[in-house]
């Protein structure tokens, strides 16, 4: 298997424009996760998904953060509009299992540097 | 909050020595895991430890856990430059895993 793939693996934008990150996670996974990595905060969940449904998108700053989970092979994170704020790594991460039994494996992470 | 949160935050050994990272939290949890992440790339796992163990060991990773004080060590025996990484220990509960910030391991050669 090809792991969990994220893509593109660096984005730059200017400020105000839309941004979507792009994430197949392992085939037979149930459960996907996006996270954000700064040196500030951490890693932060910002949702994850059970059988492609919403569980938990508390983690989502704000309105500005959308995701979707449109099929068991593909999900998506959406910044519009970004702000300098929003630059950090962004990773998907999936799991057998989404309530911590079962390890995750995480994709190479997504770069975002907003101007 | 469950959160882990790895102590030192940066480590410096040379290469053969022993390497230990401590992890403490806060809440119940039914395991606790590590993982590594090298500069530029994603986390991987190392190792898990459940709730009801108190030891594990993986190759030259040996894992400690102690429920009661709400903390966990890594041991990385005979290090390597290789292992020079990022650690971070998470918990899981009824929730998704929540990471700490990570120890920062240097191994000079």
């Amino acid at each position: 298997d090809a792991g969990v793939i994220q893509s593109p693996r660096h984005e730059v934008t200017e400020m105000g424009q839309e941004v979507t990150l792009r994430c197949k996670p392992i085939s037979g996974h149930n459960s996907l996760f996006w996270y954000r990595q700064t040196m500030m905060r951490g890693l932060e969940l910002l949702i994850y998904f059970n059988n492609n449904v919403p569980i938990d998108d508390s983690g989502m700053p704000e309105d500005r953060f959308s995701a979707k989970m449109p099929n068991a092979s593909f999900s998506t994170l959406k910044i519009q509009p970004s702000e300098p704020r929003d630059s950090a790594v962004y990773f998907c991460a999936s799991s057998f299992d989404g309530l911590g039994d079962e390890k995750l494996f995480f994709g190479s992470g997504t770069q975002l540097s907003v101007l | 909050s469950q959160q882990g949160e790895e102590d030192p935050q940066a480590l410096s050994i040379q290469e053969g020595e022993n390497a230990t990272m401590n992890c403490s939290y806060k809440t119940s949890i039914n395991n606790l895991q590590w993982y590594r992440q090298n500069s530029g790339r994603g986390l991987v796992h190392l190792i898990l430890i459940r709730s009801n163990e108190r030891e594990k060991h993986s190759g030259r990773l040996r894992v400690t856990l102690d429920t009661s004080k709400k903390s966990s060590s890594l041991l990385i025996t005979a290090s390597r430059a290789a292992d020079t990484a990022s650690y971070f220990c998470a918990t899981a509960g009824n929730t998704p895993l929540v990471f700490g910030k990570g120890t920062r391991l240097s191994v000079i050669a």
